[in-house]
């Protein structure tokens, strides 16, 4: 079975400061990893994803993911937080599949960009 | 672009009532997933369809349904509501492929008093 942990519930950063969100997963196989990120009572929103290929992934509104396999780690960054950042992130992984596996999400880190 | 479309986007149901969620996948994505988020947390699996047909099985209660229309719209049914069935649904849509984007509606939610 696949799993992801979000080891921090709550992440606190200044405005203009670089900001990293952690994710570790557990799969068998190789992973495909997901950032989402949700606005208050709004969906979910597509960040990024890792599949293959680079281990430095570019997604959405600056935010970029590193793929460290030794480390089963896909951690999220930002060089320059802004406050409309603020939110709440998921990270999820597939587990490898020719078909439709669901995505298993993390619990969450919530992120305050300070001004 | 189009999104994925859910409705009701808001819902309140007494206890032991029955409730129904639509979801209309982007088009010509060919799975739907359905998830459920409670207050304060993660959003858990129910189940998805592939080409009509289930193809996994989350924790979806045995009082809950769910189906996928030739349209490719999906509903889930859900009955004898319990207050812990209190939660934000989400359905997303996909093309088959575990490396593919999965995409979420806004979601609804379903208040049961």
């Amino acid at each position: 079975a696949q799993s992801v942990a979000q080891p921090e519930d709550q992440v606190n950063v200044a405005e203009g400061n670089p900001l990293t969100v952690k994710c570790t997963y557990s799969v068998s196989g190789n992973p495909y990893l997901f950032w989402y990120v949700q606005y208050p009572n709004r969906g979910l929103q597509f960040l990024l994803k890792y599949i293959t290929g680079d281990n430095l992934v570019k997604g959405s509104y600056g935010f970029e993911a590193e793929f460290n396999k030794s480390q089963t780690s896909f951690h999220l960054k930002k060089p320059s937080a802004l406050v409309s950042d603020s939110a709440l992130y998921f990270c999820a992984v597939r587990r490898w599949n020719s078909g439709n596996t669901p995505l298993v999400f993390g619990k969450g880190t919530r992120l305050s960009v300070i001004a | 672009a189009a999104g994925v479309i859910q409705s009701p986007r808001h819902l309140i149901k007494e206890k032991r009532e029955t409730a129904t969620l639509k979801c209309y996948p982007i088009p010509r994505h060919d799975t739907v997933y359905w998830y459920q988020q409670g207050p304060g947390q993660d959003p858990q699996f129910l189940i998805s369809f592939y080409e009509k047909m289930q193809s996994d099985k989350g924790s979806i209660p045995d009082r809950f349904s769910a189906q996928q229309f030739s349209d490719y719209h999906s509903e889930l049914n859900m009955s004898s509501l319990e207050l812990g069935d209190s939660a934000l649904y989400f359905c997303a849509s996909s093309l088959r492929g575990s490396g593919n984007t999965i995409y979420f509606g806004e979601g609804s939610w379903l208040t049961v008093v």
